[in-house]
């Protein structure tokens, strides 16, 4: 079955860059997504179609794709961003498949 | 505003049978595909189905089929989950979560809270 790899945990310091990864094979023919997920809470969408950004989405949330990996970045990171975050893509006959997610903590 | 609001969830032994129910808000119901997204305790994000907006598609993952069965009544703006044969496996937070298509990829612009079924004797 297709696998997205998320790294398991990033941590930063409040107002550096933070970066996530994801990879897969099938990425390069494949949109990625990225879900924000904060404890109790359901997941909410920060980028949509490897770079796009919902309306109500910080400007610091931004997301790319070379090859076959996929990155969300997040600038000036605050506290308010610590969460769990998830890459979707889907597979060769359209499933959708999540990554395993990565914790980010904000030191 | 667009809102999901699940409920159905709670404690039913292996191999009983539980339903969800979805109830959807703030947005043309009837013109979205719909989908079960599910979480177990700790764990990832795993999608489980998807119903197009007129019924006529239906998926499940594999984990599921021939278990689960999705659908939807429109005129109530409501979106089921009824759930067969349960097992261990299948105690997760379940999301009900709108359909968004970039070509043919599906993506979830929108959860509600989620409604925990626990499968355990």
């Amino acid at each position: 079955s297709y696998e997205l790899t998320q790294p398991p945990s990033v941590s930063v310091s409040p107002g550096q860059t933070a970066r996530i990864t994801c990879s897969g094979d099938a990425l390069p023919k494949q949109y990625a997504y990225w879900y924000q997920q904060k404890p109790g809470q359901a997941p909410v969408l920060v980028i949509y179609k490897d770079s796009e950004r919902p309306s109500g989405i910080p400007e610091r949330f931004s997301g790319s794709s070379s090859g076959t990996t996929v990155t969300l970045t997040i600038s000036g990171v605050q506290a308010e961003d610590e969460a769990d975050y998830y890459c979707q893509s889907a597979d060769s006959s359209g499933t959708p498949v999540f990554g395993g997610g990565t914790k980010l903590t904000v030191l | 505003e667009v809102q999901l609001v699940e409920s159905g969830g709670g404690l039913v032994k292996p191999g009983g049978s539980l339903r969800l129910s979805c109830a959807a808000s703030g947005f043309t119901f009837s013109s979205y595909s719909m989908n079960w997204v599910r979480q177990a305790p700790g764990k990832g994000l795993e999608w489980v189905s998807s119903i197009s907006s007129s019924s006529s598609y239906i998926y499940y993952a594999d984990s599921v089929k021939g278990r689960f069965t999705i659908s939807r009544d429109n005129a109530k703006n409501s979106l089921y989950l009824q759930m067969n044969s349960l097992r261990a496996e299948d105690t997760a937070v379940y999301y009900c979560a709108r359909d968004q298509k970039d070509f043919d990829q599906h993506y979830f612009d929108y959860w509600g809270q989620g409604t925990l079924v626990t499968v355990s004797s």
